[in-house]
C-alpha cells in the first residue's frame, strides 16, 4: 500500500524558512517522479514542483522559483521541500503527490494527507 | 499559463448522472492527451479518479469515466450517490515549462 506522510508545517514569519519532508513506503520509491501540491485556504490546487526518480532534474512553478527547493533522498525514500524567504501568499496545505513514471509522468496517483504551512507575523 | 475553466458547482439528484466540464484553449487541453480529474472531500487529501483523459485507477468506480472534445474534458459521474458529494478539480500535464495547470473546481451536491 502507497503511503506518504508528510511533516514539518507550522508557522512562519513573512521572510522566514521550513523544511517540509514526505516519507514514502509502498512502493519503488526512487522510480517515480515526486511532486509538492499546495492549495491556499479555501481555494483550489496549485502545482509548486516536481523532481524525477534520481533526482537529477527539477520543475518549479514561476511563482515559487528561486525560493523553494525540492530534493529527495531514495535512500531515505523522502522527499524534501526547503522554502525561503516565505510570504503571506505561501499558506497553503502542502501536498506531496506521487507521479505515474520515472520522469514524464502525467498524472498524481497517490497524495500524502497534507501539512500545513502558515506565514503570518 | 492560466487556470483551466471549470463550473464553480454541478447538481444532481441520486441516481441521476452530471458532467463537470473542464475548459482550456488549443494550447493546453486542446493539445494534449494528458487530462487527469480528482476528487477532494473537506479536509481530505485529494484522489485521483481519471487520467490521460479516460483512464480509471484501479479501484475507482466505473460509474466515473473522462472524455475530451477540442478544448474541453469532462468527467461524468453515472448513477450519483450521496458519497460521491466532494469538490472535483482537473489538471493537465503541459510538456512546458509550467508542467502541470489544475482546473478551478466543481463542487458536486447531491440533492
Amino acid at each position: 500500500e502507497v503511503q506518504l506522510l508528510e511533516s514539518g508545517g507550522g508557522l512562519v514569519q513573512p521572510g522566514g524558512s521550513l523544511r517540509l519532508s514526505c516519507a514514502a513506503s509502498g512502493f519503488t520509491f526512487s522510480s517515480y517522479t515526486m511532486n509538492w501540491v499546495r492549495q491556499a485556504p479555501g481555494k483550489g490546487l496549485e502545482w509548486v514542483s516536481r523532481i524525477s526518480g534520481s533526482g537529477g532534474t527539477t520543475y518549479y512553478a514561476d511563482t515559487v522559483t528561486g525560493r523553494i527547493t525540492v530534493s529527495r533522498d531514495n535512500y531515505k525514500t523522502t522527499l524534501y521541500l526547503q522554502m525561503n524567504n516565505l510570504r503571506a501568499e505561501d499558506t497553503a496545505v502542502y501536498y506531496c503527490a506521487k507521479g505515474n513514471r520515472e520522469m514524464t509522468a502525467t498524472t498524481f496517483d497517490f497524495w500524502g494527507q497534507g501539512t500545513l504551512v502558515t506565514v503570518s507575523s | 499559463q492560466s487556470a483551466l475553466t471549470q463550473p464553480a458547482s454541478v447538481s444532481g439528484s441520486p441516481g441521476q448522472s452530471i458532467t463537470i466540464s473542464c475548459t482550456g484553449t488549443s494550447s493546453d487541453v486542446g493539445g494534449y492527451n494528458y487530462v487527469s480529474w480528482y476528487q477532494q472531500h473537506p479536509g481530505k487529501a485529494p484522489k485521483l479518479m481519471i487520467y490521460d483523459v479516460s483512464n480509471r485507477p484501479s479501484g475507482v468506480s466505473n460509474r466515473f469515466s473522462g472524455s475530451k472534445s477540442g478544448n474541453t474534458a469532462s468527467l461524468t459521474i453515472s448513477g450519483l450517490q450521496a458519497e460521491d458529494e466532494a469538490d472535483y478539480y482537473c489538471s493537465l500535464y503541459l510538456s512546458s515549462s509550467t508542467l502541470y495547470v489544475f482546473g478551478t473546481g466543481t463542487k458536486v451536491t447531491v440533492l
